[in-house]
């Protein structure tokens, strides 16, 4: 069955270091998404890609943060400048089509900002 | 705005006893509901699903849950719990138009007890 493919499982970073996560999508599916948790928390909503721009994003997406779809396959959430608040599960999500409305979620990276 | 409500942080219950663990929503549109299982430090993983039919979902262990567009509701049940049954349980929405962005409720931690 395909499935969302997060890379790495657990990154450890200094605080202030730009950090890449990395997410191949399934193949045929067309909206991307960030999402976030801080431990304890709930799931929070970062941003949504769409047809090679944002679609969406939320207040916590701020100018750190950034995302790519640099070929097509892979899909990408980089922080520019790590803060220890940035601490969290990051999830990737992809969706097939309009209309269906599940998404299908990654197994997570957890970030850790020392 | 839209939102998602799990009233219930934390539930403890007895082993093969019943459990409902409560979520409601708002929306004035279409939408979509789910339920996540989370074990620790784990990923997401999709309990069960309302995209449109029956009311009544269920899942393969078990869970069923009952979307009731009158109430806003999409409470999650078990007739009979087990140990293996312990982990943090989230409701999310999306609609079926935008974004297909979800919005997470902000947990319930079933507890089952020997």
């Amino acid at each position: 069955e395909p499935e969302v493919t997060q890379t790495p499982s657990h990154q450890v970073t200094q605080m202030g270091q730009e950090v890449i996560l990395r997410c191949v999508p399934i193949s045929n599916h067309l909206y991307f998404y960030w999402y976030r948790q801080i431990l304890g928390q709930k799931v929070e909503f970062l941003v949504s890609f769409y047809n090679n721009e944002i679609s969406e994003k939320s207040e916590i997406f701020d100018d750190q943060f950034s995302v790519e779809r640099p070929d097509g396959s892979n899909f990408t959430l980089k922080i520019r400048s790590t803060k220890l608040e940035d601490s969290a599960m990051y999830f990737c999500a992809s969706l097939p089509r309009t209309g269906t409305g599940e998404a299908f979620f990654g197994q997570g990276t957890r970030l850790t900002v020392v | 705005a839209q939102s998602v409500t799990q009233l219930d942080s934390q539930v403890p219950v007895f082993e093969e006893a019943p459990v409902e663990l409560r979520c409601n929503y708002s929306s004035s549109v279409s939408v979509y509901l789910f339920w996540y299982v989370q074990y620790p430090n784990q990923g997401l993983q999709l309990l069960l699903k309302y995209l449109s039919g029956s009311t009544l979902v269920e899942s393969i262990n078990g869970f069923e849950a009952e979307f009731n567009k009158s109430q806003t509701s999409f409470h999650l049940r078990k007739p009979s719990v087990h140990i293996s049954d312990t982990a943090e349980y989230f409701c999310a929405v999306t609609w079926s138009s935008g974004t297909y962005k979800y919005i997470f409720g902000t947990g319930t931690r079933l507890k089952v007890l020997a």
